[in-house]
């Protein structure tokens, strides 16, 4: 079954600088694809980046880029000028072929933390 | 403006009573989905449909139930038999059935037992 790994529980950056969220995924697939979503303090759950794996260039939306690395089945989100609203749970989600990527598997999970 | 639609917002269950959750999109998406949310865990999948009159388990569809009579509305009714209910629910719905177009998703609801 395809699994999701995020191992930072919490992460911290400063208003203005940049940080990396990590997430690993494991298919033994070819294609597949990869999002980013944001939950912040209202609950609601908003699309940040997707990545589809048979693309090269590493997907950008604004400040949000992701650094995959499909050899080593990577998908980090890494966060420029960071600000206030940033702050969240970030969770990485990838759905699995098999299902006819019907199903989403979902990481367990990075909060972020912003100071000013 | 189109979107999804979850209610009530907050919930509460008495012992051996059913529940049910209501989800409304009006952006026309094919496919549905139930997920519930627990804290310091990801989103787990109950139930997703993608078209009318059908719908498959996911990973946790025990205690749960579910219907698809129109393209629009995908409620959840969760059981007596679920045990342990308290969590946050979260309704999604996406655009055709291939998986590779992301979901979108409503605010939630969040049940409690009284």
């Amino acid at each position: 079954a395809q699994t999701v790994t995020q191992s930072q529980p919490e992460m911290s950056v400063q208003e203005a600088e940049t940080v990396t969220l990590s997430c690993t995924y494991d298919t033994s697939e070819s294609d597949y694809y990869l999002f980013w979503y944001k939950q912040p303090p209202s609950r609601q759950m908003i699309l940040v980046i997707r990545q589809e794996a048979y693309k090269q260039q590493n997907a950008t939306e604004n400040r949000f880029s992701v650094n995959f690395q499909k050899a080593a089945k990577s998908f980090s989100l890494k966060i420029s000028d960071s600000q206030l609203g940033d702050a969240a749970m970030y969770f990485c989600a990838s759905p699995p072929m098999n299902t006819g990527f019907q199903k989403l598997v979902f990481g367990t999970g990075t909060r972020l933390l912003v100071s000013p | 403006d189109g979107g999804i639609t979850q209610s009530p917002k907050y919930l509460f269950r008495k012992e051996g009573q059913n529940v049910t959750l209501s989800c409304e999109q009006n952006l026309n998406h094919d496919a549905m989905y139930w997920y519930r949310q627990d804290p310091g865990q990801g989103l787990r999948l109950i139930y997703y449909s993608q078209i009318v009159n059908d719908f498959q388990k996911g990973d946790i569809a025990e205690g749960y139930s579910v219907s698809r009579e129109k393209k629009e509305s995908f409620p959840l009714t969760v059981t007596s038999a679920q045990k342990n209910p308290t969590a946050f629910y979260l309704c999604a719905s996406m655009y055709g059935t291939l998986g590779n177009q992301p979901q979108h998703f409503g605010d939630g609801t969040r049940l409690s037992i009284l």
